[in-house]
C-alpha cells in the first residue's frame, strides 16, 4: 500500500509568521509530486507539480522543494496571511496515471 | 471553459437508494478521475478514464459503484444500494495526459449523505 504522509496535521499561526509543512512519500518509482491548496467550499487548486530531484518552485509567497532520493517535499509560506488559511494537500504519482494523496495539513492564520 | 463542473453539489439519500453524480470536465482534457474524501482523510482514488476508456478501478470500489464516460466527454458515477459508509465528498478532476503537467483541475465535489 502506497503511503503518503503529511505533517503536521494542523497548524495555527499568526499573520506574518512563516511556516512550513512536510510531505513524505515512497522514494522508489517516483514520477511526480503535486501540491494543492483546498479552501473551504471551493475546489482543490494546483499549486505545484514537481518532477525532478532538487526541484524548487515558487509562486508568490509560497515555495516548495523536492528530494526524491529520500522521499520528501517541503512547502513554505512566507509571511502568512489570513487568506492562506486552507488545507494543503500533497499527492504522489508513481505510474504517471493517478495521484495518491496525503491527509493534508490544515493551516489557520489569525489576523 | 468554466472549469470542472459537478452536479449535484449536495445529495441526501436514504440507505438502499441509488444515486448518480455527474462530472463535466474541461473539454480539452482527455483524462478524468473520480476521488472520494472522508473527514480527516485526503482524497482517495476511485477510478479514472482516458477518453471513454475506464483504465483503472480501485480495489476499494465495490460492485455497487459504476462509472461511465460515454464519448469521452462528461462522466457519471452511480452508487447502487447506498450504505451509510458511502457518505463522503465525491470529487471529479480532469487533466491533459497522465502526468498532469499543470496539475489536475478539480470540481467542487458532490457531498453525499446517506441517512
Amino acid at each position: 500500500i502506497l503511503n503518503v504522509e503529511q505533517s503536521p496535521q494542523s497548524l495555527h499561526v499568526q499573520e506574518g509568521d512563516s511556516t512550513n509543512f512536510t510531505c513524505s512519500f515512497p522514494s522508489s518509482n517516483f514520477y511526480a509530486l503535486h501540491w494543492y491548496r483546498w479552501e473551504t467550499a471551493k475546489s482543490p487548486e494546483a499549486l505545484f507539480v514537481m518532477t525532478l530531484n532538487g526541484d524548487e518552485k515558487k509562486k508568490g509567497r509560497i515555495s516548495a522543494t523536492l528530494n526524491t532520493k529520500e522521499g520528501y517535499s517541503y512547502l513554505y509560506i512566507k509571511g502568512s496571511q489570513p487568506e492562506d488559511s486552507a488545507t494543503y494537500l500533497c499527492a504522489f504519482m508513481m505510474d504517471g496515471n493517478k495521484l495518491v494523496f496525503g491527509a493534508g495539513t490544515i493551516l489557520r492564520v489569525k489576523s | 471553459d468554466t472549469g470542472v463542473s459537478q452536479d449535484p453539489r449536495h445529495k441526501i439519500t436514504k440507505r438502499g437508494q441509488n444515486v448518480t453524480f455527474r462530472c463535466d470536465p474541461i473539454s480539452e482534457h482527455n483524462r478524468l478521475y473520480w476521488y472520494r474524501q472522508t473527514l480527516g482523510q485526503g482524497p482517495e482514488f476511485l477510478t479514472y478514464f482516458q477518453n471513454e476508456a475506464q483504465l483503472e478501478k480501485s480495489r476499494l470500489l465495490s460492485d455497487r459503484f459504476s462509472a461511465e464516460r460515454p464519448k469521452g466527454s462528461f462522466s457519471t458515477l452511480e452508487i447502487q444500494r447506498t450504505e451509510q459508509g458511502d457518505s463522503a465528498m465525491y470529487l471529479c478532476a480532469s487533466s491533459y495526459g497522465g502526468r498532469g503537467v499543470n496539475g489536475y483541475t478539480f470540481g467542487s465535489g458532490t457531498r453525499l449523505t446517506v441517512v
